[in-house]
């Protein structure tokens, strides 16, 4: 079945530093990727989405990247601060239907350090 | 805002038994989903509904069913509980062809 491959498992980094998750897809009709970040102990939240027609779309100092072509997209934040700890999801959608399926990466969990 | 109500944070069952996880939304959403989370697993999508009385599989159904009745309500029902099914179990609404989910809080069920 499709998939999404998420790496590192684990990141830590010093605060004010930058931080990158990496996703990788097997679905070519997947035509629409957002990001979730969960808190300890709090719901999945989504921070940033892009769409297949977009290449890169930035939220201050969340940006998201997509490369089509090699079915990757990359999840970057700047300037980090203790409040960014979470864990990270990035999801895509089954195929291009409108059934709202999305497929999830295995997270990864961020630590900034202060 | 939206708000995608879980019945429980937190449920302790014991072996065999029949569990019922019920979810709630209140924006008409015509999607709804149960996932479940494990450590280094990421979401798993269990089940899901795009209409009342309408569900498909997801990735791992075994030893699940779901039922929905009523746009607002997508019941998980675990027919006679396992071990292996100790975990997080998180609930999702959307729009029909929308894509933004909007998550419950969780379930976390204990089988002893």
């Amino acid at each position: 079945g499709e998939n999404v491959e998420q790496h590192p498992s684990t990141l830590s980094v010093q605060e004010g530093d930058s931080a990158v998750i990496k996703c990788t897809y097997s679905d070519s009709a997947s035509n629409y990727f957002p990001w979730y970040k969960q808190e300890l102990g709090k719901r999945p939240q989504l921070i940033i989405d892009i769409r297949s027609n977009v290449g890169e779309k930035k939220d201050q100092r969340i940006a998201v990247t997509l490369n089509k072509t090699a079915k990757h997209f990359s999840l970057h934040i700047t300037e980090t601060q203790p409040e960014d700890s979470a864990v990270y999801f990035c999801a895509a959608s089954l195929g291009s239907s409108n059934t709202g399926k999305l497929i999830f990466g295995q997270g990864t969990t961020l630590q900034v350090k202060p | 805002d939206v708000k995608v109500t879980q019945s429980s944070r937190y449920l302790v069952k014991r072996t065999g038994e029949k569990v019922f996880l019920e979810c709630v939304q209140d924006m008409d959403h015509e999607n709804m989903f149960w996932y479940r989370q494990d450590p280094g697993l990421g979401l798993r999508l269990i089940y899901f509904s795009y209409d009342v009385k309408m569900k498909e599989k997801g990735d791992i159904p075994e030893g699940y069913s779901v039922s929905r009745e009523k746009k607002e309500r997508f019941s998980l029902i675990l027919e006679s509980a396992s071990t292996n099914q100790t975990s997080m179990y998180l609930c999702a609404s959307s729009l029909f062809r929308g894509r933004m989910a909007f998550f419950g809080q969780g379930t976390r069920l204990t089988v002893v």
